[in-house]
């Protein structure tokens, strides 16, 4: 199984400052044959189901307001959101869809400071 | 707009049965793959199993511990998927999501889900 580890655990930013979460594959989740990386991020608010963020990295799904930005290949990613605002308090994800089984980071709780 | 209703959770006993529902709206259903997610109280994220639609075989596949006990299905003239979990475990309680998938190339990801059912197993 590949294992996704996320840091940090916990993340306090101001509003209006950047905020980074990062992610770590235990083996790649570049595919060769298109040179996509199968990897996704997810935004949890209390009491609600994950919402998609990010596809193959970085593509942004529809709607996504631009603040929130996905990097890296390989085997490490990040997660920027460039100027944090109020309701992106929540958790965050990022699950490989490489092969099965899925498996996703123990995510990040992103807090306001 | 695209729905997913979850829907037959509830407090069961260790070793007993349940089957949850996922009633889909807002798309073409067979068409799409479906899949399977829980989270336990306070905790991450779990993928369960899903299943191909009918022009991949209609086959599931299953995260290794709910192999054997629980079993995937779909009605397409419902536009309905199915989670029937036996020998239930004190483990397994969570909320259960179901999702409609997006893939490409053989490759899947889930780009909605739905609000989740909560299945509590306890004596």
């Amino acid at each position: 199984d590949i294992v996704m580890t996320q840091s940090p655990d916990s993340l306090a930013v101001s509003l209006g400052e950047r905020a980074t979460i990062n992610c770590k594959s235990s083996q790649s989740v570049l595919h060769s044959s298109n040179n996509k990386n199968y990897l996704a991020w997810y935004q949890q608010k209390p009491g609600r189901p994950p919402k998609l963020l990010i596809l193959w990295a970085s593509t942004r799904e529809s709607g996504v307001p631009d603040r929130f930005s996905g990097s890296g290949s390989g085997t490490d990613f990040s997660l920027t959101i460039s100027s944090l605002q109020a309701e992106d308090v929540a958790v965050y994800y990022c699950q490989q869809h490489y092969s099965t089984p899925w498996t996703f980071g123990q995510g990040t709780k992103l807090e306001i400071k | 707009e695209v729905q997913l209703v979850e829907s037959g959770g509830g407090l069961v006993q260790p070793g007993r049965s349940l089957r949850l529902s996922c009633t889909a709206s807002g798309f073409t259903f067979g068409d799409y793959e479906m899949s399977w997610f829980r989270q336990a109280p306070g905790k991450g994220l779990e993928w369960v199993g899903f299943i191909r639609s009918k022009a991949y075989g209609g086959t599931a596949e299953y995260a290794a511990s709910v192999k054997g006990r629980f079993t995937i299905s779909r009605d397409d003239s419902k536009s309905i998927a199915y989670l029937q979990m036996n020998s239930l475990k004190t483990e397994d309680t969570a909320v259960y999501y179901c999702t409609k998938m997006s893939c490409s190339g053989g490759n899947c990801y889930s780009n909605f889900w739905g609000q989740g059912t909560l299945v509590t197993v306890s004596s």
